[in-house]
């Protein structure tokens, strides 16, 4: 499974974009990125997956750059609920199991 | 999304007791559970893999005697703490996988049980 490196925290405030990197450099052919969200005694909620380039839903947009060795969560104008730990996950195929990193606690601030 | 359910939420034993969580995927079938268990302030660590019908697969330093998983059906698998002390206590957290043909698969977790070996 490819390893990911995270920031372990990051500070925001309301209203700003939050930009959150993983590095995953021995990310396979095959493997997805997935980002999955952690609010305190919540199990992880599932934010955005992408494979190359760039994918957006209502939540989040996640940036795949050709090499795909990173990839970068964006969370438009953050909210005080933003709260949380966010995991980056690499290969999530079917019958892998999902190793987590440390993730990035993520604090926005009023 | 598909649901995965968690019981129970909390759960308060004493020592030396044993405990049993629950795992059910609710709206879909799971070939695949995945038990972890979380400590204050850090992540996620995978304890076991467990497929329907067959036993499961622990991670290296999980006791398998001590946390007994069961899968019997699409839609349960149990999380058994043996005769838990109090170092057992902890957020264990299920997910579900479920069987796709593409290569990619979202895994659903539940929203974790919180243990304490009093």
């Amino acid at each position: 499974l490819a390893k990911t490196t995270q920031p372990i925290s990051m500070d925001s405030y309301e209203g700003q974009e939050v930009n959150i990197t993983c590095s995953h450099n021995n990310i396979a052919t095959n493997d997805y990125i997935t980002w999955y969200q952690q609010f305190p005694s919540q199990g992880p909620r599932f934010i955005i997956q992408g494979y190359k380039t760039k994918v957006t839903n209502e939540v989040a947009s996640l940036f795949i750059p050709a090499d795909r060795k990173s990839s970068t969560l964006s969370l438009p104008r953050v909210s005080l609920s933003d709260t949380a730990v966010y995991y980056c996950l690499v290969g999530v195929n079917y019958g892998q199991n999902f190793v987590f990193g440390p993730g990035t606690r993520l604090s926005v601030l009023p | 999304g598909a649901v995965v359910s968690q019981h129970p939420s909390w759960v308060i034993c004493k020592s030396g007791t044993s405990v049993k969580i629950e795992c059910r995927s609710l709206d879909f079938q799971a070939t695949t559970m995945f038990w972890y268990r979380q400590f204050p302030k850090q992540s996620l660590m995978l304890m076991a893999t467990s497929n329907e019908g067959s036993k499961a697969t622990y991670e290296q330093g999980v006791e398998k005697d001590k946390f007994l998983i069961n899968h019997a059906s699409l839609t349960l698998s149990t999380l058994t703490v043996t005769s838990a002390h109090p170092e057992d206590s902890s957020f264990y957290i299920c997910s579900a996988s479920t069987d796709s043909q593409s290569l990619h698969t979202e895994a659903f977790f539940g929203q974790g049980t919180r243990l304490t070996v009093v």
